[in-house]
């Protein structure tokens, strides 16, 4: 089953605005991982955030994470046309510390930005 | 480096049909994944390896296996295809030392 559910499902802004995408989970995590996926191409990495922190940043991005709701969010600030994406993201399970890499994936959310 | 590679990029099979997905990665990772993406369903994890000679299933290995025979090759095989398998599928890999997954461009398989 899937771990994470994200809202919303699509999200439409204006270049310039910011956009702000939230996942939840279900069990215990190692860490918290965001993807970008564009059309028809593969998934990259955006940014990482380990259960022991809160808050993150990387360029335009900031995700926060909030263990005690098992919560996270993605924002985007400034945002341009080339941000038009479907955004994941998965999280790390914490299997007695050790983790292989097996990430669960939510739905995502289908950001669309107009010039 | 290449990073991780796939083929084919497309391919239609009759269902019972068998064939074999190809990855491969060039930056010496030891972790590596098969996921498929079905519409609004995001990814979901089909086998994984830790490093050559080791694989364990993930939330969806039926109907498909794997092997592991050295660190740069993890071929996913459709022993008799099934119209669910039609998917996207990606594979994945990741250094021990960090936690960010490395995403081929993936195959979109159709099974008729």
């Amino acid at each position: 089953s899937q771990q994470g559910e994200e809202d919303p499902q699509a999200l439409s802004i204006q270049e310039g605005e910011n956009a702000t995408m939230n996942c939840s989970y279900k069990t215990s995590i190692n860490n918290l991982q965001w993807y970008r996926q564009n059309s028809g191409r593969g998934l990259v990495h955006l940014i990482l955030i380990r259960s022991n922190e809160r808050e993150k940043h990387s360029g335009r991005l900031r995700v926060t994470l909030d263990t005690s709701k098992k919560s996270s969010s993605l924002l985007i600030t400034a945002s341009r046309a080339a941000d038009t994406a479907s955004y994941f993201c998965a999280t790390d399970a914490n299997a007695g510390g050790t983790s292989y890499g097996k990430l669960t994936f939510g739905q995502g959310t289908i950001l669309t930005v107009h010039p | 480096n290449a990073g991780v590679t796939q083929t084919p990029k497309f391919q239609v099979l009759k269902t019972g049909q068998s064939m074999t997905l190809q990855c491969a990665q060039d930056m010496n990772h030891e972790y590596m994944s098969w996921y498929r993406q079905d519409p609004g369903m995001g990814l979901r994890l089909i086998h994984y390896s830790v490093g050559a000679g080791i694989t364990d299933q993930g939330e969806v290995p039926n109907g498909y296996n794997v092997s592991r025979s050295t660190t740069e090759d993890f071929p996913l095989r459709l022993l008799s295809a099934a119209p669910s398998q039609t998917s996207v599928y990606f594979c994945a890999s990741r250094p021990t030392v960090t936690y960010e997954q490395y995403f081929g461009p993936g195959t979109r398989l159709t099974v008729t």
